[in-house]
């Protein structure tokens, strides 16, 4: 099966920081995703890691350590429309279909 | 740029009925996804779609079909509607021989509301 965990809620200010981990346990590994959902809209995506390492994308940087199944997504300089769900997502090869964690609510307070 | 359209947007039936769901994707992208959303949980993968031939099917209830037509756009068809059948219903396209593997483009999705 394929299990993928998130903290479900976190909080930060506006101009700080925050990291959103994700650790996964699934039955193939072909790409760890990070979409942004606003509530009730359609996931955007956000960024892309196959390989380990720091992806960096403007104010969006995200991490992968494959043999720790583990990967996180750092937001700097948060403003409020960074106010979202966001989520890890794997692709376990076989297709492009992708494995959705259950999304941590970030509320970023003033 | 195109995106993903998706209709009805809103969607009300009563238990028992059926609705159909349309998904027309982004063109030149051949494999379209569908996946449910209940209330405050993620995204479930239902079933895939690569150059009209189901490619992978994920918890798709007996009571759903799906199909993709030859101009790519696809349609999900859902009988013996329950209530728990309520949700977002996204679907979403790639282009599976190019880009980032896995990247999935979505559309704003149908919100189906059974009573």
């Amino acid at each position: 099966g394929q299990n993928i965990d998130q903290p479900t809620e976190m909080t930060a200010t506006e101009g700080a920081i925050v990291q959103i981990n994700c650790t996964y346990q699934t039955s193939g590994f072909n790409g760890l995703f990070w979409y942004q959902q606003h509530a009730g809209e359609a996931p955007t995506f956000l960024s892309y890691n196959v390989l380990d390492g720091l992806e960096e994308k403007g104010r969006f940087s995200s991490f992968l350590s494959r043999s720790k199944g583990y990967s996180y997504l750092l937001l700097k300089e948060l403003q409020m429309k960074d106010s979202a769900s966001y989520l890890c997502a794997v692709n376990p090869g076989g297709g492009n279909k992708l494995t959705f964690g259950t999304g941590t609510q970030l509320k970023v307070e003033l | 740029a195109a995106g993903v359209i998706q209709s009805p947007r809103h969607l009300i039936k009563e238990k028992r009925e059926t609705a159909t769901l349309k998904c027309y994707p982004i063109p030149r992208h051949d494999t379209v996804y569908w996946y449910q959303q209940g209330p405050g949980q993620d995204p479930q993968f239902l079933i895939s779609f690569y150059e009209k031939m189901q490619s992978d099917k994920g918890s798709i209830p007996d009571r759903f079909s799906a199909q993709q037509f030859s101009d790519y756009h696809s349609e999900l068809n859902m009988s013996s509607l329950e209530l728990g059948d309520s949700a977002l219903y996204f679907c979403a396209s790639s282009p599976r021989l190019a880009g980032v593997a896995g990247e999935l483009f979505f559309g704003e999705g149908s919100r189906l509301t059974v009573l």
